[in-house]
């Protein structure tokens, strides 16, 4: 089965500076895509970045981008500049050819002013 | 478009009742997800439907029905609530499922609080 693990619950980064959250995943599966979902205090799911394994190139979405190592599994989201509004949940998340989603526990980040 | 609707935002219900959470979505996908998510915790998947008529479980079905009749809605049914379904849920939809295609977004609804006591 397929797992993703985030390591880091609670994370804090001053205003405008970069921070990089950490997420590691499991499975045998060739193809799969991965995902950075962010969760603010209204619950809203909202879609930060994803990434095809199939891809070398590490996706890119403004001030975000993520380090995908696909042999060690890793897909970490880095948030340049940062903003108040960054403040809430992140889930990485896994999705293979069976529609087996997975998400990880998630990491609570609070941008500081 | 509406997107994702979800109704009711909260529900509180007593052990042993049963209700259906309904999950609309406006967007013609033919994905549908069912997730739960537990306080302090990422989401995992309750039921998934494929297309109208499909459904197939997820990762954690056991207390949980859902039917697919069109490819607009995609109720979740809860039989005998138990405290241990205390939760909220969350409806989501994407329109493809290939891999090497670039629409494999899962669009959330809002969420509903579900209380079992």
């Amino acid at each position: 089965a397929q797992t993703v693990t985030q390591s880091q619950p609670e994370m804090s980064v001053q205003e405008a500076e970069t921070v990089t959250l950490s997420c590691t995943y499991d499975t045998s599966e060739n193809n799969y895509y991965l995902f950075w979902y962010k969760q603010p205090p209204s619950r809203q799911m909202i879609l930060v970045i994803r990434q095809e394994a199939y891809k070398q190139q590490n996706a890119t979405e403004n001030r975000f981008s993520v380090n995908f190592q696909k042999a060690a599994k890793s897909f970490s989201l880095k948030i340049s500049d940062s903003q108040l509004g960054d403040t809430a949940m992140y889930f990485c998340a896994f999705i293979n050819n069976n529609n087996d989603m997975r998400f990880g526990a998630g990491t609570r980040l609070t941008v500081k002013p | 478009n509406a997107g994702v609707t979800q109704t009711p935002k909260f529900r509180i219900l007593k052990i042993g009742q049963s209700m259906t959470l309904q999950c609309t979505q406006d967007m013609n996908h033919n994905y549908m997800y069912w997730y739960r998510q537990d306080p302090g915790m990422g989401l995992k998947l309750i039921y998934y439907s494929v297309g109208a008529g499909i459904t197939d479980k997820g990762e954690v079905p056991n207390g949980y029905n859902v039917s697919r009749s069109t490819t607009e809605d995609f109720p979740l049914r809860l039989e005998l609530a138990a405290p241990s379904q205390t939760s909220v849920y969350f409806c989501a939809s994407t329109m493809d499922r290939y891999l090497f295609s670039s629409y494999n977004e899962q669009f959330f609804g809002p969420g509903t609080r579900l209380t079992v006591l």
